[in-house]
């Protein structure tokens, strides 16, 4: 049965650490989402990547927020350093995608990260 | 602009009753349309989409959702709701000629045995 896997499923951290989340799309999938989920603000797209390039990081915070993939299998959002209102639950989400505008299939969701920033 | 809709929080229905979770949307060129439930503690799961065909989609657990070209709406419905239904529901739109989606901001569904 795939799915998306992510790591780790909580974490609690002191303000000003580094954070790395890490993701692992399912097998085949070419496209890989980071959303950020809170009460306030409900589901928010960081970045996404199709075919490890990344295409759109517009939703997340520059100065301390990063998104890779350092191969097809992995797919890692690193905070540095982070603050309590990074607080959240952080999804990653995978999809196929060939990028024609008339193709589009759904996105499979993680179970998610549980941040707490203290 | 694309976005979408979810006028209630909550909607709370009668185990066996039929049930309704609206959605509306604004979007750019045809739309793509999609239900996702999420229950405590996990990450959001598909239940259906409209991208183009029949208006009425049938998708997971016995849900199915009407497209609305007119009204621009996209309702998710079930005949019969079960206790097990109660969730956090999703609407969401494709935005035109990316991958991206944009999701409402959820409705709580609540059904009373």
């Amino acid at each position: 049965d795939a799915r998306v896997t992510q790591t780790p499923r909580h974490k609690v951290t002191e303000m000003g650490q580094e954070v790395t989340m890490r993701c692992q799309p399912i097998l085949g999938h070419n496209t890989v989402f980071w959303y950020r989920q809170t009460m306030m603000q409900g589901l928010e797209l960081l970045a996404y990547f199709r075919n490890r390039a990344p295409l759109d990081d517009s939703g997340m915070p520059k100065d301390r927020f990063s998104a890779e993939m350092p191969d097809a299998t992995l797919a890692t959002l690193k905070i540095q350093p982070s603050e309590p209102r990074d607080s959240a639950v952080y999804f990653c989400a995978s999809g196929l995608t060939s990028g024609a505008s008339s193709s589009y299939n759904e996105q499979f969701f993680g179970p998610g990260t549980r941040l707490t920033v203290l | 602009a694309q976005s979408v809709a979810q006028p209630e929080d909550q909607v709370n229905v009668a185990e066996g009753n039929p049930l309704t979770v609206k959605c509306t949307y604004s979007v750019s060129g045809n739309p793509y349309l999609f239900w996702y439930v999420q229950y405590p503690n996990r990450g959001l799961q598909f239940l259906l989409k409209y991208i183009t065909g029949d208006n009425l989609v049938k998708g997971s657990y016995g849900f199915e959702a009407e497209f609305n070209k007119s009204q621009t709406s996209f309702h998710l419905k079930k005949p019969s709701a079960l206790v097990s239904d109660s969730a956090l529901y999703f609407c969401a739109v494709r935005v035109y000629n990316t991958d991206k989606l944009i999701f409402g901001t959820g409705t709580r569904l609540q059904v009373f045995p």
